[in-house]
């Protein structure tokens, strides 16, 4: 059965501090996607990115970057420059038909 | 483009009760998957639809069923309700390309209380 690892429960951070995010997953299955969403208080949950098992580049969007590595099975999540909207719930996820999530990371900027 | 739709956005409902909650997908999404959220967990598929079929389930008892109509807007109904069905119901859209369900985009949830 797939699982995906957040062990961060909370992330406390200053305004300007970068912090990265943790995701450790398990499978057996060689296609597979994996995903970061991020829930604000208002709760719904929002796409911020998807690789495939196959692309292991990492990518960077804005102050976004996400590090990807088969060999330790981690999809971790970079922010940069943090900034007080960045507070919320960050979620982790594996995929290929339903999406297992992690049990997400609660991330606070203070200014 | 008008993203997820949920309806309602609230329901308190009394233990034993039925409740029905209410999805419509992006446009030129065809698959919809509902998620169940506790408080402080990160959320649990319950089930998933496409073509008008339950495709594929999680762990849940038959207490949650499903319906997907003809334009791809989809039912959650919870029957027998206890106080642990207390929970946010998340509703996800996505098209399916090659056997894969595509990247699912959510709504904004049906928050359900059982008192």
């Amino acid at each position: 059965a797939q699982k995906v690892t957040q062990a961060q429960t909370e992330i406390s951070v200053v305004e300007k501090e970068d912090v990265t995010l943790d995701c450790v997953y398990e499978t057996r299955d060689t296609t597979y996607y994996l995903f970061w969403y991020k829930q604000p208080p208002s709760g719904e949950l929002v796409f911020l990115i998807r690789r495939n098992s196959f692309d292991e580049q990492n990518e960077i969007s804005g102050r976004y970057s996400w590090n990807f590595q088969k060999s330790t099975s981690s999809f971790n999540f970079t922010i940069t420059a943090s900034q007080v909207v960045d507070s919320a719930v960050y979620f982790c996820a594996w995929s290929f038909q339903k999406l297992v999530f992690g049990t997400g990371t609660r991330l606070l900027v203070s200014p | 483009d008008a993203g997820v739709t949920q309806s309602p956005t609230h329901l308190i409902k009394t233990r034993g009760q039925q409740v029905t909650l209410r999805c419509s997908p992006k446009s030129g999404h065809d698959t919809v998957s509902w998620y169940q959220q506790a408080l402080g967990q990160g959320p649990q598929f319950i089930f998933q639809y496409y073509e008008e079929e339950e495709r594929q389930r999680g762990n849940f008892p038959d207490r949650f069923s499903g319906h997907q109509f003809p334009n791809y807007s989809s039912e959650l109904n919870v029957n027998a309700l206890l106080l642990g069905d207390s929970a946010l119901y998340l509703c996800a859209s996505s098209f399916k390309t090659g056997g894969y369900t595509d990247t699912q985009y959510f709504g904004p949830g049906t928050r359900l209380t059982v008192l």
